[in-house]
């Protein structure tokens, strides 16, 4: 089955500083989403990004499919966006929505 | 748009009982997934539903098992509790459009943190 390496496992920062969190697959997908989980839990949607360039606020991801390669930006970094990022991808092909996740960076932003 | 819910949140159990865990998708949502997340495994997929039918079955035992009703909400049964099925227990729903795009993004809910002593 597809493999999802996500790259580093953990990473500190100070309030302000800048980071890319990239997610790596072994084959091709059709879906690939970015997720922030929170301290409770819940997986928080932050981008749908099969292919492209996509922004909202201070984040932004870029999937390049052909590479096999995804990475999330995260520029001035609050301390509101520690926590797990996952990257989750679905292979080509079949009819199943099951999602294939990374192992998740830990990011702390210290003040 | 109510997001994905989840009932109960929070369950404590002994081993050997049985646990039933539920999940309302986002309304017009056709698929349903079930996920188990532990430190040790990560997240890993349980199995899938649409149209009330079992689409794809990860690599569990058959203690796990699970239903999809017609309004499209669905249930999770595990028997026989063991200690390692502690976990948070997290469901998603997608609108399920086969041919990709924005339709297949999935949704989680908040989970349920089952605990098994």
């Amino acid at each position: 089955g597809i493999q999802v390496e996500q790259s580093p496992p953990d990473l500190i920062l100070q309030e302000g500083a800048n980071s890319t969190l990239r997610c790596n697959f072994s084959d091709s997908v059709n879906n690939l989403q970015w997720f922030h989980q929170n301290p409770w839990g819940q997986l928080i949607n932050l981008f749908y990004i099969p292919s492209g360039t996509k922004q909202n606020g201070r984040l932004s991801a870029t999937t390049v499919a052909t590479e096999r390669y995804s990475l999330l930006y995260i520029s001035s970094s609050q301390t509101t966006d520690s926590g797990v990022y996952f990257c989750a991808v679905r292979e080509n092909g079949g009819a199943t929505n099951k999602l294939i996740f990374g192992t998740g960076t830990l990011l702390a932003v210290q003040p | 748009k109510a997001g994905v819910t989840q009932t109960p949140r929070y369950l404590i159990k002994t081993r050997g009982q049985q646990v039933t865990l539920s999940c309302s998708p986002i309304s017009g949502h056709r698929s349903v997934s079930w996920y188990q997340q532990t430190p040790g495994q990560g997240l890993q997929f349980l199995f899938e539903y649409f149209s009330e039918t079992q689409r794809n079955k990860g690599n569990f035992p058959g203690r796990f098992s699970g239903r999809q009703f017609s309004n499209s909400r669905s249930e999770m049964n595990v028997s026989t509790l063991e200690l390692g099925d502690s976990a948070l227990y997290l469901c998603a729903s997608s609108l399920d459009l086969l041919a990709g795009g924005p339709g297949n993004e999935q949704f989680f809910g908040p989970g349920t943190r089952l605990t098994v002593l």
